[in-house]
């Protein structure tokens, strides 16, 4: 399978804290995405970074892609209970039409 | 300013009864995309198409048939549902390839008892 693979499971914080979630893969990749999923409802695009690309930025994102390493890692800066969600990376992999791959997502639970 | 549609949100079938999925989108997209989603996993990917008139197997095809006649539509058929097909089941579309995230619907609801 292509499937990225999240690390943690689940993740725990308080409000006002970084949280920090990770993916790996198996195979060369086009690009990676980054969703987020609220309880009962779709998946929200993220980010997306390329496979040229090292770091991206949006808002409280940062995305950091080492291809060497086949890893990805999402950091939320200064978290609120709103962001509370599942979060799924995708991989697009190199050498055929544009379909993503899931990986089975973090769960991030913010505290107030 | 709808994006992506799913018709129905939620349904209970009993097995072996037939069903079709809807999906629209209102966005021009070219690629569209059915998912499902079961406890614990992430999505899985079940058939895909590139345009109109064209489909494609994805990761978990068996028991499921596509059918994309307009660009704007992209319907998923259960012919003979199963225990197994019970799911969350989300469609997606997308500009293209390599530039650009999907767009999903909220997801139907489907239990085969």
């Amino acid at each position: 399978s292509q499937q990225g693979e999240e690390d943690p499971q689940a993740l725990s914080i308080q409000e006002g804290e970084n949280a920090t979630m990770n993916c790996s893969y198996k195979t060369s990749i086009n690009n990676l995405q980054w969703y987020r999923q609220n309880s009962g409802r779709g998946l929200v695009h993220l980010i997306l970074i390329r496979s040229n690309e090292r770091e991206k930025h949006s808002g409280r994102l940062r995305v950091t892609l080492d291809t060497s390493k086949k890893s990805s890692s999402l950091l939320i800066t200064a978290s609120r209970a709103a962001d509370t969600a599942s979060y799924f990376c995708a991989t697009e992999f190199s050498g055929g039409y544009n379909k993503l791959i899931f990986g089975a997502g973090t769960r991030l639970a913010v505290h107030p | 300013n709808a994006g992506v549609t799913q018709t129905p949100k939620f349904r209970v079938l009993k097995t072996g009864q037939s069903m079709t999925l809807l999906c629209a989108q209102d966005m021009n997209h070219e690629y569209m995309y059915w998912y499902r989603q079961d406890p614990g996993m992430g999505l899985r990917l079940i058939h895909y198409s590139v345009g109109e008139g064209t489909t494609a197997k994805g990761e978990v095809p068996d028991g499921y048939n596509v059918s994309r006649l307009k660009k704007q539509n992209f319907l998923l058929g259960l012919e003979s549902a199963a225990p197994s097909q019970t799911s969350v089941y989300f469609c997606a579309s997308s500009r293209g390839t390599g530039e650009y995230g999907y767009t999903f619907g909220s997801g139907t609801r489907l239990t085969v008892v």
